[in-house]
């Protein structure tokens, strides 16, 4: 599957403790994004790495959450001391710069759920 | 402020029927619009976009779109609305090349047979 990929599909957690996610990117793709998707809501976007560098965060990431792209190739998100407002679908998506399809592809999405 | 707006919440049509599912946008310059569908519990599939050219652009699965500069809107449509057509739908803009996407909150389709 040469898709963007997300692990793991589900992740249930209690207030407080802190969770990781992984996006694994189109090979080659050197742009990958984060959303937040909430229940009846479209996704909004968290924020963005062309490469390895981090180059636009949304007011909407707290301090509590962090991304990386350590090697340009797949990213992490971390949410630590989760809050029930936490609780949403988190998507990846995939873009490359030199496809020429101008069309960003997204991952099956991380569902968290903070009790 | 950059902005998608899709009026409707929920658009019902009976299999067989044309459908529409309308977005505006509010953003400057020149826009790269797209659409989405989601099916429950999955991420967001790719259906078309406009970037330059023909206002009508055709996307998958029979899906086409209409950008109208004047009205500022992309709606999506379909001559032959099938069952199977029934997800949730995103309107989206982004206001340059490879930029974040600005979503709308989406239209829910539902084709009754």
């Amino acid at each position: 599957d040469t898709g963007v990929s997300q692990d793991p599909r589900h992740k249930i957690t209690k207030r407080g403790q802190n969770v990781t996610f992984r996006c694994d990117p189109i090979s080659e793709h050197n742009r990958l994004y984060w959303y937040r998707q909430t229940l009846g809501q479209g996704p909004e976007f968290l924020t963005y790495f062309q490469n390895e560098a981090q180059l636009e965060k949304s007011r909407l990431l707290s301090d509590r959450f962090s991304a990386e792209r350590p090697k340009g190739s797949f990213s992490t998100l971390e949410i630590q001391r989760t809050e029930q407002g936490d609780s949403a679908m988190y998507l990846c998506a995939s873009y490359g710069l030199a496809d020429y399809t101008d069309t960003q592809y997204f991952g099956p999405g991380t569902r968290l759920t903070v009790l | 402020a950059q902005s998608v707006a899709q009026p409707e919440d929920q658009v019902n049509v009976a299999e067989g029927n044309p459908l529409t599912v309308k977005c505006t946008y509010s953003v400057s310059g020149n826009p790269y619009l797209f659409w989405y569908v989601q099916y429950p519990n999955r991420g967001l599939q790719f259906l078309l976009k406009y970037i330059t050219g023909d206002n009508l652009v055709k996307g998958s699965y029979g899906f086409e779109a209409e950008f109208n500069k004047s009205q500022t809107s992309f709606h999506l449509k379909k001559p032959s609305a099938l069952v199977s057509d029934s997800a949730l739908y995103f309107c989206a803009v982004a206001y340059n090349q490879g930029g974040k996407l600005i979503f709308g909150q989406g239209t829910e389709l539902s084709v009754k047979p």
